[in-house]
């Protein structure tokens, strides 16, 4: 099935740790994107890149690092420097290379607690 | 100017009713508005969107309306069903190459009871 896997769908992390988490697409998407959810927030953009090897800070990029090596994947490292980790993590995907229909695809997510 | 505001927080309507939800922006610059809906424990899924250049667009049971000159979209849930109960979003974008960089509203929580 197409789709976006993301992985862990939770973890925990002790203060101090790095983690990163997962994002694989098979929709043969150029775009891939990274959003954190806090409750009565919304989501925030956290990276996002627009093509292989290439990829732009987004409005909270402090404290996460991301690479972007294969279409497929775009994975978020949390490090210990973002000061308040713990929170929904998505992953999205969207085709904008021509014939794209504006519409981004989510992963179901990734819970990070820091205890 | 990078804010969407969403209201209410939340809403309760009975099945067969109609929910509204209600979206203002403040950046001119967005040419993008879609509306996302989220379940518990799931990623959002894109429910409807528009562009400025109309201002109504009905998909189904869903409608969103669009004020350009009041910077102002709303979202008509009609026939409200039990299932609709979910978390939803409004959003907007630059467009263009920059659509995927969504500024979201803060969610509106949607209970419908049967």
């Amino acid at each position: 099935d197409g789709g976006i896997t993301q992985s862990p769908k939770y973890l925990f992390r002790k203060e101090g740790q790095n983690v990163t988490l997962s994002c694989e697409q098979n929709l043969n998407h150029d775009a891939m994107y990274w959003y954190r959810q806090d409750p009565g927030q919304g989501l925030r953009l956290i990276y996002y890149s627009q093509i292989v090897n290439d990829f732009q800070k987004g409005d909270i990029a402090e404290g996460y690092s991301v690479s972007r090596e294969k279409k497929e994947s775009f994975p978020l490292t949390v490090t210990s420097a973002q000061k308040n980790p713990t929170a929904f993590y998505l992953c999205a995907s969207g085709g904008w290379l021509g014939g794209h229909t504006g519409e981004l695809f989510f992963g179901e997510g990734s819970r990070l607690t820091v205890l | 100017q990078q804010q969407v505001k969403q209201s209410p927080q939340s809403l309760i309507v009975q099945k067969g009713g109609i929910s509204i939800i209600n979206c203002a922006y403040e950046n001119t610059a967005f040419d993008y508005f879609p509306w996302y809906q989220q379940f518990p424990g799931k990623g959002p899924a894109l429910l409807i969107a528009i562009r400025p250049d109309v201002s109504e667009k009905k998909e189904g049971r869903f409608t969103i309306s669009f004020n350009k000159s009041a910077k102002q979209f709303s979202l008509h849930i009609m026939d409200s069903q039990p299932g609709d109960s979910a978390t939803y979003f409004c959003a907007a974008s630059k467009g263009g190459t920059s659509y995927g960089k969504l500024t979201f509203g803060q969610g509106t929580i949607l209970t419908v009871h049967p």
